[in-house]
């Protein structure tokens, strides 16, 4: 069976660091993009970060540049967005997501979600 | 970055009613457009990829037009499942900016 299980959410301060993880199983990970979406309680979904294949390509939304940074390793058959700097913005449910992003067709969307991880970050 | 606004942002609707709603982005992004639907308390779902495509399972009363710059999903004969919120996303160029999400409600 094709699943994503995140992990790694928690409450943080204001300021600190998180480091949450995606695992991949039911199909090879190397073969496809992946996503980090995130939902704020309450809000819609917004796109947060997205990372090529290989890991050689990383975009993110502005909102997180400089902060957080998107990881993948293939042999390992996870994901990985590290979150430093953390606001109170950025409380939400992250999902990872399978990307069907093929450059130069016109993909076919994010086909497979985990069922996201919580960060809060209060004091 | 690309803005996308969705229309309406909420819309109370029947079982049996044919429901349609609209997408626009902020510049074309020819056929890039997925549509999404997440239901209360759960995990989105992929319904419509590169604009008109249905994804595998998703049931053909979904369907999805468009190009350029305004898209539309069209629920042909609501079920009682469908209620939900539904998402446009382009995946034109990074970030692949969500719209705000439209409501679908029980009428």
């Amino acid at each position: 069976e094709v699943q994503l299980e995140e992990s790694g959410g928690d409450l943080v301060q204001p300021g600190g660091s998180l480091r949450l993880s995606c695992a991949a199983s039911g199909f090879t990970l190397s073969n496809f993009w992946m996503t980090w979406v995130r939902q704020a309680p309450g809000k819609g979904l917004e796109w947060v970060a997205n990372i090529k294949l290989d890991g050689s390509e990383e975009f993110y939304v502005d909102s997180v540049k400089g902060r957080f940074t998107i990881s993948r390793d293939n042999a390992q058959n996870s994901l990985y967005l590290q979150m430093n700097s953390l606001r109170a913005e950025d409380t939400a449910v992250y999902y990872c997501a399978r990307d069907g992003v093929v450059p130069t067709t016109l993909g076919y969307g994010m086909d497979v979600w985990g069922q996201g991880t919580t960060v809060t970050v209060s004091s | 970055d690309i803005q996308m606004t969705q229309s309406p942002s909420s819309l109370s609707a029947s079982a049996g009613d044919r429901v349609i709603i609209t997408c626009r982005a902020s510049q074309s992004i020819s056929s890039h457009l997925n549509w999404y639907q997440q239901k209360a308390g759960k995990t989105p779902k992929l319904l419509i990829y590169a604009a008109t495509s249905l994804h595998s399972g998703v049931p053909s009363r979904f369907s999805g037009s468009g190009s350029g710059t305004d898209f539309t999903l069209t629920i042909s004969s609501l079920q009682p499942e469908d209620f939900a919120t539904y998402y446009c996303q382009q995946s034109y160029t990074a970030p692949h900016t969500f719209g705000q999400g439209t409501k679908l409600e029980i009428k």
